[in-house]
């Protein structure tokens, strides 16, 4: 069975940085691209980040270009989200996905995490 | 890039059935698109994917109520004899040279 378990969600000041991890199981991690969505408290889902099987390429959406770092650890069967110069608007609950097949980046999202919160505030 | 529309909300009676609509902008009819729920409190599910020649993929487990097909820009997810814990936001997602969202339909089962 696939499991992704999404942690490392918390409450840090605006300026401040935070790593999210995902752990992964039921599948060969580096088979498959993987990617980041958040939900900011009352709003839709909006992609954030991806990454490709072997994390050669990545991708991320253009308000956290240059903030944000996606990365994975094949030995380890876990991805990450290095966030960095945290915004108020960075306030969400933040998923991790899987793609369906392949790992080339981005894709179809086929399975989610549960989801961690992270809150940017003073 | 593509950009996908979806009605704020929709409502419909409990055993009743409702059709949700997600439209592709212009351009883009070839494209493919999955359908995600959101009950409330919890993650998103993957439904299904629905390709432009109406052909679907299901998710593990995804019961027969729900279908999904396909005309032109627009893809559908139809869902039969509604409950109550069908009472959730839906959203389309495609992908292209990036992820994309719809802005979710929040379905209301009367």
């Amino acid at each position: 069975e696939v499991q992704l378990l999404d942690s490392g969600g918390g409450l840090v000041q605006p300026g401040g940085s935070l790593r999210l991890a995902c752990a992964a199981s039921g599948f060969t991690f580096s088979n498959y691209a993987m990617s980041w969505v958040r939900q900011a408290p009352g709003k839709g889902l909006e992609w954030v980040s991806s990454i490709s099987g072997s994390g050669g390429t990545t991708q991320y959406t253009d308000s956290v270009k240059g903030r944000f770092t996606i990365s994975r650890d094949n030995s380890k069967n876990t991805l990450y989200l290095q966030m960095s110069s945290l915004r108020a608007e960075d306030t969400a609950v933040y998923y991790c996905a899987k793609r369906d097949h392949g790992d080339n980046v981005g894709g179809l999202l086929h399975c989610w995490g549960q989801g961690t919160l992270v809150t940017v505030s003073s | 890039q593509v950009v996908l529309t979806q009605s704020p909300s929709a409502s419909a009676s409990l055993g009743a059935s409702v059709k949700l609509t997600c439209t592709l902008s212009s351009g883009h009819s070839t494209y493919g698109i999955a359908w995600h729920q959101q009950q409330p409190e919890k993650a998103p599910r993957y439904l299904m994917k629905v390709n432009s020649d109406g052909s679907l993929n299901k998710g593990d487990g995804i019961p027969d109520r729900f279908s999904g097909s396909s005309s032109g820009t627009e893809r559908y997810l139809t869902i039969s004899s509604l409950q109550s814990d069908d009472e959730a936001d839906y959203y389309c997602q495609a992908w292209g040279a990036l992820v994309v969202f719809g802005g979710g339909t929040k379905l209301t089962v009367l």
